[in-house]
Order: structure tokens, then C-alpha cells, then sequence
């Protein structure tokens, strides 16, 4: 198994652009979030989703979408970069909701010019 | 919402001792805790993690205690090796995985 794995490593945007931050995984998880890691502040949950079909907000979404289409795939999508954006991205995943460890993919670099 | 303090942000011990990371959380419906080991360029990785029924849980050097009445919990690391060195998380959530709200972040130093 590859684990959790997420495209790109490091990326440069112009603010206004948009792309899109891929997460796979390939543990057949239900379950499946993105956080953003700041300097001091941790890491904040972005969005969710807990199975094909279905998204929900974390604690801070504004300015990004996502989609769960397969079980495998969540991607993270930013409408219209902004500096504010600029941050570490984790992709995470468990089997269920009710199994708790969450398995983390290595992180996008994400600089907003 | 939960909200998580972390203390604290630095912490440096000679090798073989003890270190000890605290962490406060405020919602008392929160019922679980994890801790993640974050290595420089990686992703953080869960070492061990407690429900609100259990005060203690040990996995060899590590252990972690929670003290519900005062919305506590702490991470103990004993006889540390320089590969602790890293940053270490501790969350919380009443919903299990779906929405762990974490602390700041510590970062440990072994100094050998």
C-alpha cells in the first residue's frame, strides 16, 4: 500500500489563480479530511468528507472546495488564491469514523504570491 | 467550539530523561485524545491516543494521562532518544476522528 499520498509537494501561486491539491489514498477508507498547518497554530480541520458522495465543512473552509467522487480520491480545490492561503496542506484518512487513527499523506507547500 | 492550549512550544532535555507535554482543551463533551509525532518534512503520525473512561494509557516509553475534571491531559516520554526529536500534537474531539481540533504544537529537542 502506498498510504496516503498527495500532489504536489510544493507549489507557487499568483494570488488570484486557482488549483487543485490531490489526496489519494489506497487503504479503501471511508473517511478521508484536509488540514492546513500554520506556524503556531497546529493543524485546522478545512473539510471532510465521510464517504463517496458525501462533504462537509471543518472549522475553517471559506475559499476552498471539495469533492469525494470516489472512495479513493479527495481533492482540495482553491477558487481564488490568497496570500492568507499560503500554508502546509495534509490529506488524512481512517477506515471508518469510528476508527480514530488517522493515517496523514507528507504535505503540499502551498505559496501564495 | 473546542478550543486547545499546549504548553510547551519548545522543550529541550538531555538524553535519558523525562519530558512532559501538557495539554488543556475546554469543551466537556470532548471523549477523545490523541497525540501525533510530527518529523521535519512529514506528516504528523498518531503514537497514542485515550478516551474520556480511561485516566491512563501506556505503550512502552510513551504514556499519557487525563484528568477530565480539569480538562487535562498530558503526554509523558521516559528515557528519551534523540530519534523523540520532533514536533508533537495533542487534539481533541467529540466525534472521534471526524473533527480533532489541535493544540499548537511542541517541538522537542534531545540533546545527546
Amino acid at each position: 500500500n502506498a498510504g496516503v499520498t498527495q500532489t504536489p509537494k510544493f507549489q507557487v501561486l499568483k494570488t488570484g489563480q486557482s488549483m487543485t491539491l490531490q489526496c489519494a489514498q489506497d487503504m479503501n477508507h471511508e473517511y478521508m479530511s484536509w488540514y492546513r498547518q500554520d506556524p503556531g497554530m497546529g493543524l485546522r480541520l478545512i473539510h471532510y468528507s465521510v464517504g463517496a458522495g458525501i462533504t462537509d465543512q471543518g472549522e475553517v473552509p471559506n475559499g476552498y472546495n471539495v469533492s469525494r467522487s470516489t472512495t479513493e480520491d479527495f481533492p482540495l480545490r482553491l477558487l481564488s488564491a490568497a496570500p492568507s492561503q499560503t500554508s502546509v496542506y495534509f490529506c488524512a484518512s481512517s477506515y471508518s469514523i469510528t476508527q480514530e487513527t488517522q493515517y496523514f499523506g507528507p504535505g503540499t507547500r502551498l505559496l501564495v504570491l | 467550539g473546542e478550543n486547545v492550549e499546549q504548553h510547551p512550544s519548545t522543550l529541550s532535555v538531555q538524553e535519558g530523561d523525562s519530558a512532559v507535554i501538557k495539554c488543556t482543551y475546554s469543551d466537556s463533551a470532548s471523549n477523545y485524545f490523541p497525540w501525533y509525532k510530527q518529523e521535519l518534512g512529514k506528516g504528523p503520525q498518531l503514537i497514542i491516543d485515550i478516551r474520556s473512561n480511561v485516566g491512563e494509557k501506556k505503550d512502552q516509553r510513551i504514556a499519557v494521562t487525563l484528568n477530565k475534571t480539569a480538562k487535562h491531559f498530558s503526554l509523558h516520554i521516559t528515557e528519551t532518544q534523540p530519534e523523540d526529536s520532533a514536533v508533537y500534537f495533542c487534539a481533541a474531539s467529540d466525534q472521534g476522528a471526524q473533527k480533532l481540533v489541535f493544540g499548537q504544537g511542541t517541538r522537542l529537542t534531545i540533546n545527546p
